[in-house]
């Protein structure tokens, strides 16, 4: 069965640092990784997928990364600001969908 | 153009009651799941159906649950005889096709049972 860990749980940082989100899973045979964010009261936000094939994907000031062998994955936000405060999720589908619990960054002004 | 849309936002209802939530998926898309997430607990996959092959109901928490979807397209979640456990906001997703497409979620519909 499929298990996917996020770390941290939550993170707090000053605007304008990078940082960096971390995801784990135990079962290297996935189809893709997504990452989302869930803003409060709202639905998910998807931000990025990663094929199984593929070694990352870049939006903006996001990059997510894969490594498949070691089960692995990692969301880098690049100069951060207040309105990317959220909770950010980590989805891999190999039989189904499975979900992490989440981190929550909140970035200061 | 449209994105994911579920009805109603919200609902409460008492216990033992029968729910019906509804999700209608972005046109063209094959693939519909849902997901649950409780209060303080991560994502819950429950099921999802892929065109018109039968729907993968591994991750339905009881017999009480039951899902489907007419004519491809719009999707009910049943909950029979609700319990207060089953209070949680239900997500609906949908992609191009099952595996390696891009999911895309409604907003959800927060359900409390009293």
């Amino acid at each position: 069965k499929q298990e996917v860990t996020q770390i941290p749980a939550a993170l707090s940082v000053p605007e304008g640092e990078n940082l960096v989100l971390n995801c784990s899973f135990t079962d290297s045979a996935i189809y893709n990784l997504q990452w989302f964010r869930q803003d409060p009261g709202k639905g998910l936000t998807s931000l990025l997928l990663i094929q199984s094939s593929q070694r990352e994907q870049t939006s903006g000031r996001l990059n997510a990364s894969l490594d498949k062998s070691s089960g692995r994955s990692t969301l880098y936000i690049a100069a951060s600001q207040p309105g990317d405060s959220a909770t950010y999720l980590c989805a891999v589908t190999s039989n189904d969908m499975r979900f992490g619990a989440g981190t929550r960054l909140t970035v200061k002004p | 153009g449209a994105g994911v849309s579920q009805s109603p936002s919200n609902k409460v209802t008492e216990k033992g009651k029968d729910v019906e939530l509804r999700c209608d998926p972005i046109s063209g898309h094959t693939a519909l799941y849902w997901y649950r997430q409780s209060l303080g607990q991560g994502l819950e996959f429950l099921i999802y159906f892929q065109g018109n092959s039968a729907p993968d109901k591994s991750g339905l928490p009881s017999d009480r649950f039951s899902a489907e979807r007419t004519g491809g397209s719009v999707s009910t979640l049943t909950i029979q005889r609700t319990q207060q456990e089953d209070s949680a906001v239900y997500l609906c997703a949908s992609s191009l096709r099952q595996d390696s497409y891009e999911q895309y979620f409604g907003p959800g519909t927060r359900l409390t049972v009293t």
